[in-house]
């Protein structure tokens, strides 16, 4: 099976732009999970979609967004960039909602100038 | 407090030893524990997953759970510099409950040929 893929792999925008990335899930898998890795946060989550449907959502602000199709595959949109959005943005699947086994997609690297 | 601690490294050791991982969480909501392995510029990889206290082994890798503690570990046998890596531990409250994972900050371990 093909693992999670993501893209774009990178991405530089300026300050006040929008950014959407786009998540597909292992084949099979209706759960996705949305992610920013910071060196100085380090992995927090963002937001999880089963079914189209919007599970959860971290503390993160209304800024960043997210929706799911019906064949899984996901986007997040963050808008309004600023500087202290530049991160690794992960995309994870699973086959059950918020599944404890979730496999991680290489990640969209994002940097706001 | 943070909700999961763990000690950012580096830790340094010749190839061949005995790795110990560990970190500790604050809530004992927490049921589900993970652990992934991320290589420079990449996702983070499943290694282990365990549920109940107790010890769980794949080949080299013993994940260890102490609910009493809330501590949790991870041992390499017989290291090797290709587990050079970060390694991230990951907590979760309930099954299928609508929740993502936690992420400890990671452990940077790198192995000594």
């Amino acid at each position: 099976k093909a693992g999670v893929t993501q893209t774009p792999r990178y991405l530089i925008k300026t300050r006040g732009q929008q950014v959407t990335l786009s998540c597909s899930p292992i084949s099979g898998h209706r759960s996705v999970s949305w992610y920013q890795q910071t060196p100085g946060q380090g992995l927090q989550f963002l937001f999880e979609y089963f079914s189209e449907t919007q599970r959860n959502k971290g503390n993160f602000p209304g800024r960043f967004s997210g929706r799911q199709f019906s064949n899984s595959r996901s986007e997040m949109n963050v808008s309004t960039l600023e500087l202290g959005d530049s991160a690794l943005y992960l995309c994870a699947s699973s086959e059950q909602p918020t599944g404890e086994t979730q496999y991680f997609g290489p990640g969209t690297r994002l940097l706001v100038l | 407090q943070k909700e999961v601690e763990q000690d950012p490294g580096p830790l340094s050791v010749p190839e061949g030893a005995i790795v110990s991982l560990n970190c500790t969480y604050s809530n004992s909501a927490f049921q589900y524990f993970m652990w992934y392995r991320q290589y420079s510029r990449k996702g983070p990889e499943l290694l282990m997953y365990t549920y109940s206290s107790g010890n769980k082994e794949d080949g080299r890798f013993t994940a260890q759970v102490d609910k009493s503690s809330k501590y949790i570990s991870l041992f390499i046998r017989d290291s090797q510099p290709s587990d050079s890596a970060t390694y991230l531990c990951a907590i979760k409250r309930s099954g299928g409950g609508a929740d993502g994972l936690t992420f400890g900050k990671g452990t940077h371990l790198i192995i000594q040929p």
